[in-house]
């Protein structure tokens, strides 16, 4: 199946520093992409949906200026947590389609995730 | 706004006992997925439900998608130790790219 490929797979950062993580489809072309963050036995919560070559469309409760994502191309998606705090402490995910699969395929491919702890 | 639930949150079985999880959305979905997070891991698609009373079976696994399109059920038959995680569902509304994740069912299978 398709891969994404996340980095970091682990950061530990000081407070009041950015992180930037990517997200990256290896075998297809991602026009959009879904950026989750999951706390410790909890549900994955969707953050914004990163769409390659205009902004990002965020969820209900989450900032958009601590939470910066650019898709500059059909491959790379980022997000850069700014400013971090100890409770932007989590595991975050990124999420893609790959529209050259089946029609009416909905499944996502999920990159490894990266789990971020602000000191 | 859409919601999944999902129910047990927990469940722990002796291995060789069956599972079932159980998701319903709170509106009729254009299709259900299902998913697998070992832990430590990310979750893995397991299989998509889009025909209304949909059974599909994996193996062991057996997904159902309700008549009304609305709920949906993963049943393990006879667990065994490589099928410990979590199993979550997701729902995508009609017309809508976004997918809905329930709360996850977290299995434990005793040896």
């Amino acid at each position: 199946g398709a891969v994404v490929s996340q980095h970091p797979s682990r950061v530990i950062c000081k407070s009041g520093t950015s992180v930037k993580i990517e997200c990256r489809s290896l075998d297809f072309q991602a026009t959009t992409m879904f950026w989750y963050r999951q706390f410790p036995k909890q549900s994955l919560m969707l953050m914004a949906t990163s769409n390659e070559g205009s902004k990002a469309t965020y969820e209900q409760g989450v900032e958009k200026d601590k939470f910066l994502i650019n898709h500059a191309s059909l491959t790379l998606s980022t997000l850069t947590v700014t400013s971090a705090h100890p409770e932007d402490s989590s595991f975050y995910i990124c999420s893609a389609r790959d529209p050259s699969g089946p029609p009416r395929d909905e499944k996502l491919f999920f990159g490894s995730g990266t789990q971020l702890s602000v000191l | 706004g859409q919601q999944v639930m999902q129910i047990p949150q927990y469940q722990h079985v002796q291995e060789g006992e069956d599972f079932t999880t159980y998701c319903n959305s709170s509106t009729t979905l254009s299709n259900i997925q299902w998913y697998k997070q070992r832990p430590g891991g990310h979750p893995v698609f397991l299989i998509q439900l889009v025909k209304s009373g949909e059974v599909k079976k994996q193996k062991r696994l057996t997904f159902q998608f309700g008549e009304a399109k609305k709920n949906s059920s993963l049943h393990i038959t006879a667990t065994q130790t490589t099928d410990v995680g979590t199993y979550f569902c997701a729902g995508q509304g009609a017309g809508s790219y976004q997918l809905t994740f329930g709360k996850g069912t977290k299995l434990s299978v005793i040896p």
